[in-house]
């Protein structure tokens, strides 16, 4: 299986701050990566599918690149409902597998 | 709008059984593949299991092969996980998830239900 590596685990800031998560995989696995937000209770929800393709409906804040191993999701401008744990996930190969995910907390 | 809506979880004993169901409206059903997801307390995502579109493929994570089996009925646009020889490590919010309209299941998911919580404790 591929393994997905996230850092860091938890991530102090503040509001309007440039926030980056790095996710690192196993293998190479081309741009088939995507990234979800999922705050306490709820349901994950997809904000980046294909290393860097946006979501319809997800603020443009949000952005994704990378290719290969080596990987970005990056929140331009934190905002209050930005606190929230982000994991990513490669689609490469079956199984499809999880970053252990980022907490964003407020600083 | 898309829902996906999981019902059935709940507590049971070691060794027992459990199904789940999902539930699938605003998007024509029978042509996305479907995933079970699912999430240990306090712990990240584990994928579980994909069904493909026409229901005639399905694959299953190393942990729960043998021992979960996923379904589908196109007609009542409803998913299933039938979890058999349950165990302790398998209490996780189980969370069903849709994939992309395609016959061969892409892998990721744009819409996932609320989730379903399976507890196995003696």
């Amino acid at each position: 299986d591929i393994q997905m590596t996230q850092s860091p685990s938890t991530l102090s800031a503040s509001v309007g701050d440039r926030v980056t998560i790095t996710c690192r995989a196993s293998q190479s696995i081309s741009s088939w990566l995507a990234w979800y937000q999922q705050k306490p209770g709820k349901a994950p929800n997809l904000l980046i599918y294909k290393a860097s393709s946006l979501e319809s409906g997800v603020p443009s804040r949000f952005s994704g690149s990378g290719s290969g191993t080596e990987f970005t999701l990056t929140i331009s401008g934190l905002q209050p409902d930005d606190f929230a744990s982000y994991y990513c996930q490669q689609y490469n190969r079956s199984p499809p597998t999880f970053g252990g995910g980022t907490k964003v907390e407020i600083k | 709008q898309v829902q996906l809506v999981e019902s059935g979880g709940g507590v049971v004993q070691p060794g027992r059984s459990l199904r789940l169901s999902c539930v699938g409206s605003g998007f024509t059903f029978s042509n996305f593949g479907m995933h079970w997801v699912r999430q240990a307390p306090g712990k990240g995502l584990e994928w579980v299991a994909v069904i493909w579109s026409d229901g005639n493929h399905k694959y299953y994570a190393d942990s729960v092969k043998d021992r979960f089996t996923i379904l589908r009925d196109n007609s009542k646009n409803t998913l299933y996980l039938q979890m058999d020889s349950l165990r302790v490590e398998d209490t996780a919010v189980y969370y069903c998830a849709r994939d992309r309209p395609t016959l061969v299941p892409d892998l990721w998911f744009d819409y996932w239900g609320q989730g379903t919580l399976v507890t196995v404790s003696s």
